[in-house]
């Protein structure tokens, strides 16, 4: 089956340390996207690539880094400077340029501090 | 910048009721408008999507109808039933980017 496979479902991390969240799909998708969620509330865009080796900022980029050297993986890594990284990441991909097709999302993972 | 509130944010009915979650949009210049469902602690799933230029989609008992000059768009849910529970998001398209509502959590009632 294709999907979008995220890990690991849960993550915690320390003070002054660098996390990874990574997303890997099988779905042919040229287009990534990771959001964050918190509680109660609706997702919002950190990064996204439309194609490998490029990537923009979204709305909340800060704190945040991501690279696309794969078509298949775009991993996340919440780093340091991130200040109040507590919330639930969600990974998506869709096909570049079609305004018919949904993006598809992975079961996110949860961060929090230790 | 484009923004999407979703009312109400919370909704609960006893089971076999019709209902309609909205979604209201500032920005008209959208390709599409999408309906995902959320369940506690999992990712979105997509239930509908409707183009810019159509009027709306249907997917069982779920119809989803979009007026882009108001910036509204209503799902409808028929004969609720319990597995029906979850968050409904929406969210709009404006060229690869999706900007997300809030959400409405729904609870239907056995």
């Amino acid at each position: 089956d294709g999907g979008i496979t995220q890990s690991p479902k849960y993550l915690f991390r320390k003070e002054g340390q660098n996390v990874t969240l990574s997303c890997e799909q099988n779905l042919n998708h040229d287009a990534m996207y990771w959001y964050r969620q918190d509680p109660g509330q609706g997702l919002r865009l950190i990064y996204y690539s439309q194609i490998v080796n490029d990537f923009q900022k979204g709305d909340i980029a800060e704190g945040y880094s991501v690279s696309r050297e794969k078509k298949e993986s775009f991993p996340l890594t919440v780093t340091s400077a991130q200040k109040n990284p507590t919330a639930f990441y969600l990974c998506a991909s869709s096909i570049f340029g079609s305004s018919n097709q949904p993006q598809h999302f992975g079961d996110g993972t949860r961060l929090s501090i230790l | 910048k484009q923004e999407v509130t979703q009312i109400p944010a919370a909704l609960s009915v006893p089971e076999g009721e019709n209902l309609v979650l909205n979604c209201s949009f500032t920005d008209s210049a959208i390709y599409n408008l999408q309906w995902f469902r959320q369940d506690p602690g999992k990712g979105l799933t997509s239930l509908l999507l409707i183009q810019s230029s159509q009027r709306e989609q249907t997917s069982g008992r779920l119809n989803a109808s979009l007026d882009k000059s108001s910036g509204r768009s209503t799902l409808y849910i028929a004969a609720s039933q319990p597995g029906d529970s979850a968050t409904y998001l929406c969210a709009v398209d404006a060229g690869n980017m999706l900007t997300f509502g809030g959400g409405t959590r729904l609870m239907v009632k056995p």
